[in-house]
């Protein structure tokens, strides 16, 4: 199964902020990977797609990069309302796997 | 719109059995692959399985192989998991998803996409 290791597991950043999170596969998956926003008692809700496309409706605020092994999630101006955990998802192979998670607080 | 409605959670104790259901609308479920993500309470997301759109193929998580069993009935728009001999570990929050990479698709390639359930929760207890 491939690995995913998200860092860092959690953050706490300020209104306005850039916020970058990073997501390493084990192997190559090429861009065959998703970043999910979640909020408590909420399910998952896709932001990024094939690691750069954001999903209709998502602000253009988020964004990510990377392909192959190294992946990057961004936040370029942080708002309250971005509190949440935010997990990577590789589907570059069955099973899928996530990322272990990264808490985003507001200070 | 679409919609995706899991239920048939509750508390069930270790070594039993449980059937969750996820009640489909909004799309042609018969044209899409199905997915099972479950969450432990405080814990991240873990992938549980997937059907294929007309459920002749299906892929589990190593965790729950051999013990969950994922079906579908498209007559019903309706997505099952049934879960035999339950453990304490399996206490999660289940979620059903639809296909995120497209109609007809299956494998390598396919994922949980945008559309979820709001969840439903199974506790394994004594």
């Amino acid at each position: 199964d491939i690995q995913m290791t998200q860092s860092p597991s959690s953050l706490s950043a300020s209104v306005g902020d850039r916020v970058t999170i990073t997501c390493q596969a084990s192997q190559d998956i090429s861009n065959d990977l998703n970043w999910y926003q979640q909020k408590p008692g909420k399910a998952p809700k896709l932001l990024i797609y094939d690691a750069s496309n954001l999903e209709t409706g998502v602000p253009s605020r988020f964004s990510g990069s990377g392909s192959g092994t190294d992946f990057t999630f961004t936040i370029s101006s942080l708002q309250p309302e971005d509190s949440a955990t935010y997990y990577c998802q590789q589907y570059d192979n069955l099973p899928v796997t996530f990322g272990g998670g990264t808490k985003v607080e507001i200070k | 719109q679409v919609q995706l409605v899991e239920s048939g959670g509750g508390v069930v104790q270790p070594g039993r059995s449980l059937r969750l259901s996820c009640a489909a609308s909004g799309f042609t479920f018969s044209s899409y692959g199905m997915h099972w993500v479950r969450q432990a309470p405080g814990k991240g997301l873990e992938w549980v399985a997937v059907i294929s759109y007309d459920g002749s193929n299906k892929y589990y998580a190593d965790s729950v192989k051999g013990r969950f069993t994922t079906s579908r009935d498209n007559s019903k728009n309706t997505l099952y998991l049934q879960m035999n001999s339950l453990r304490a570990e399996d206490t999660a929050v289940y979620y059903c998803a639809k296909e995120g990479h497209g109609a007809y698709y299956y494998g390598s390639g396919s994922y949980p996409g945008g559309y979820w359930g709001q969840g439903t929760l199974v506790t394994v207890s004594s």
